[in-house]
């Protein structure tokens, strides 16, 4: 079974503190996305990466995927309150397959 | 940019009753549509894989009578909870993929409560 391992599980920090998720395997995706999702709410699209070692950057969040694509990364910056919320990866196993696999997730509060 | 609908956003309903809930791509057309359930503080689990006029592929351990799936056009899928019970009280997901773009779009979830 392919799994996608997301740390931490779960991270309180304070406001304009850094921090850094990330998201783990064993196999190789040809592509991750993140996402993030709020109580009630279905996830939203932060960014795709596609090409190994690429590095995206969405204002104060940074995403990297690795070298191998097995693993990727998110980083922010200065972190706000508004960063709350549980922080998905998810790809697909295979190329040619739509069916994500999801990060096991990570839940931010930002602390004002 | 995609944007997909699902609705009811919550319900409420009496046990041993069943619920429809729809999901539809806006402006792009989904072969391919996914079902998920997500319990309190976790992830999602996918349920299932809608695939427009055919039959939906269902994960290990769903109950493909208990959860029908029908997508009879590009832009809808639906879930129906038959003879629904307080177990199956959860947050259901409906995804869609934009298939040329590569990316998933989700919605915006059903809060389901059974009594």
């Amino acid at each position: 079974t392919q799994l996608l391992e997301q740390s931490p599980q779960f991270l309180s920090i304070q406001e304009g503190e850094n921090l850094t998720v990330y998201c783990n395997s064993s196999s190789v995706f040809s592509s991750l996305q993140w996402y993030r999702q709020e109580p009630g709410e279905g996830p939203v699209l932060l960014v795709t990466v596609v090409t190994g070692g690429e590095v995206k950057k969405l204002k104060r969040l940074t995403f990297q995927f690795g070298d191998a694509r097995k693993d990727s990364s998110l980083h922010i910056t200065a972190a706000q309150p508004g960063d709350t919320g549980l922080y998905l990866c998810a790809g697909p196993p295979f190329s040619g397959t739509y069916k994500y696999i999801f990060g096991t997730g990570t839940r931010l509060k930002v602390l004002a | 940019g995609a944007v997909v609908s699902q609705h009811p956003s919550w319900v409420i309903c009496k046990s041993g009753t069943s619920v429809k809930i729809e999901c539809r791509s806006l402006d792009f057309q989904a072969t391919t549509m996914f079902w998920y359930r997500q319990f309190p503080k976790q992830s999602l689990m996918l349920m299932a894989t809608s695939n427009e006029g055919s039959k939906a592929t269902y994960e290990q351990g769903v109950e493909k009578d208990k959860f029908l799936i029908n997508h009879a056009s590009l832009t809808l899928s639906t879930l129906t909870v038959t003879s629904a019970h307080p177990e199956d009280s959860s947050f259901y997901i409906c995804s869609a993929h934009d298939r040329p773009n590569e990316k998933l779009f989700f919605g915006s979830g059903t809060q389901l409560s059974v009594l």
